[in-house]
């Protein structure tokens, strides 16, 4: 069955330090994997895309089908980078998202 | 900003009662979305749209129903045989049809019961 998992709930790092959100996807498919970002008092929106190995904000994630993995790194967190994370799954069978749980991220002064 | 509108963003439902919540979009996209969010559980699909007069059920679509007689605009009815509406509900729009195409999301509405 097609699934995001986003294992942690809650993750708390120190300004400066690395930050790292897991994601890990079961997908029988080739998989298309976003990352999705929700500041408060903000809309969801994307942060970045699997396809466009790009970096925003600092932050990238790399696709390891190996692992079925897509996490989300950044090297220095910044205390701007306190939001919602989510991680989902491109379904070809319906051009729908799998979403998974979220993970709240807070960045400590 | 733009782009998808959602109203209102407050909405109380009181027992046996149906409550409408609306979606409008200016980004031209063909694809629309319903989503439920509840605390720890991600989005959940309720309905969607590709097209205009077409829509499809998610993932827990029962005791909801929606319309798409335009293309900006999706809105969603909550019945009275939704027996837990309260929950914040997003709407989302994208392209369409295109696996790398991003969603674009509105503010939300929060439903709560009287």
């Amino acid at each position: 069955a097609q699934r995001v998992t986003q294992p942690e709930k809650l993750l708390s790092v120190f300004k400066g330090a690395p930050v790292e959100l897991k994601c890990n996807y079961s997908y029988s498919g080739s998989p298309e994997l976003f990352w999705y970002v929700q500041y408060s008092r903000q809309r969801l929106q994307l942060l970045l895309r699997h396809i466009s190995r790009e970096s925003i904000k600092g932050f990238t994630a790399d696709l390891n089908k190996g692992e079925t993995s897509f996490h989300l790194k950044k090297p220095f967190a910044q205390e701007e980078d306190s939001a919602m994370y989510y991680c989902a799954l491109f379904m070809d069978s319906n051009y729908q998202l799998i979403w998974g749980a979220g993970t709240k991220l807070i960045i400590k002064p | 900003d733009g782009g998808i509108t959602q109203s209102p963003k407050y909405l109380f439902r009181k027992e046996g009662q149906n409550v409408t919540l609306s979606c409008e979009q200016n980004l031209n996209h063909d694809a629309m979305y319903w989503y439920r969010q509840d605390p720890g559980q991600g989005l959940r699909l309720i309905y969607y749209s590709q097209i205009v007069n077409d829509f499809q059920k998610g993932d827990i679509a029962e005791g909801y129903s929606v319309s798409r007689e335009k293309k900006e605009s999706f809105p969603l009815t909550v019945t009275s045989a939704q027996k837990n509406p309260t929950a914040f509900y997003l709407c989302a729009s994208s392209i369409g049809g295109r696996r790398n195409q991003p969603q674009h999301f509105g503010d939300g509405t929060r439903l709560s019961i009287l």
